[in-house]
């Protein structure tokens, strides 16, 4: 079975520091890998997927399968950045293209 | 413009009414997707369609119903509404490449 953990609900840091939001996967084959955001009030939407090795935002994740993780990175967080995060594992055969979601973290970015 | 809708965004009403709820979508998509997420918390899927006359029941358990007769309409009913069932329920759509696309939300209160 495929699970997505996001190890930490609520992540505070300062403005201008850099953040990383954790997340670990299981997943036997070979999985796509998503980060969705929510700010407030707003609905949830696509932030980045690992096929791409693009940069939103200054955000960027790196999959690391011997890890098996998926953390997102941004150097110099912006207040902007608060919102909720979830990670995402999109697996493969019967599954189709269900996406498993993490929990979600929480970033605070303080002025 | 192709997206997808949710209506209402509010909706209070009192234990034991019967309510539906609307998802539409004009990206002609063929899977779709009811999750429901309480505020800043996990998503959790309650049902989902791959297509017209399938659906199937999601990962949590929910005593709501869901109906998929055309592509683009996905809505999601409960028939006697009770305080338990209050929550944001979230509505998405995948097409054959990557990625959901989410709807606003509908925030539920049964009083």
């Amino acid at each position: 079975a495929q699970r997505v953990t996001q190890p930490e609900k609520l992540l505070s840091v300062f403005k201008g520091a850099p953040v990383e939001l954790k997340c670990n996967y299981s997943y036997s084959g070979s999985p796509e890998l998503f980060w969705y955001v929510q700010y407030s009030r707003q609905r949830l939407q696509l932030l980045l997927r690992h096929i791409s090795r693009e940069s939103i935002k200054g955000f960027t994740a790196d999959l690391n399968k011997g890890e098996t993780s998926f953390h997102l990175k941004k150097p110099f967080a912006q207040e902007e950045d608060s919102a909720m995060y979830y990670c995402a594992l999109k697996g493969g055969g019967n599954a189709g293209n269900m996406l498993t979601f993490g929990g979600g973290t929480r970033l605070m970015v303080k002025p | 413009e192709a997206d997808i809708y949710q209506t209402p965004r509010y909706l209070v009403i009192g234990t034991g009414k019967k309510i539906t709820l609307e998802c539409s979508q004009t990206m002609g998509h063929d899977k779709m997707y009811w999750y429901q997420q309480d505020p800043g918390m996990e998503l959790h899927l309650i049902h989902y369609s791959y297509g017209v006359n399938s659906t199937e029941k999601g990962d949590l358990s929910s005593e709501s119903t869901v109906s998929r007769i055309r592509t683009e309409h996905f809505p999601l009913t409960l028939e006697s509404a009770r305080p338990s069932h209050t929550s944001q329920y979230l509505c998405a759509s995948s097409g054959r490449i990557y990625g959901y696309t989410f709807g606003s939300g509908t925030r539920l209160t049964v009083v």
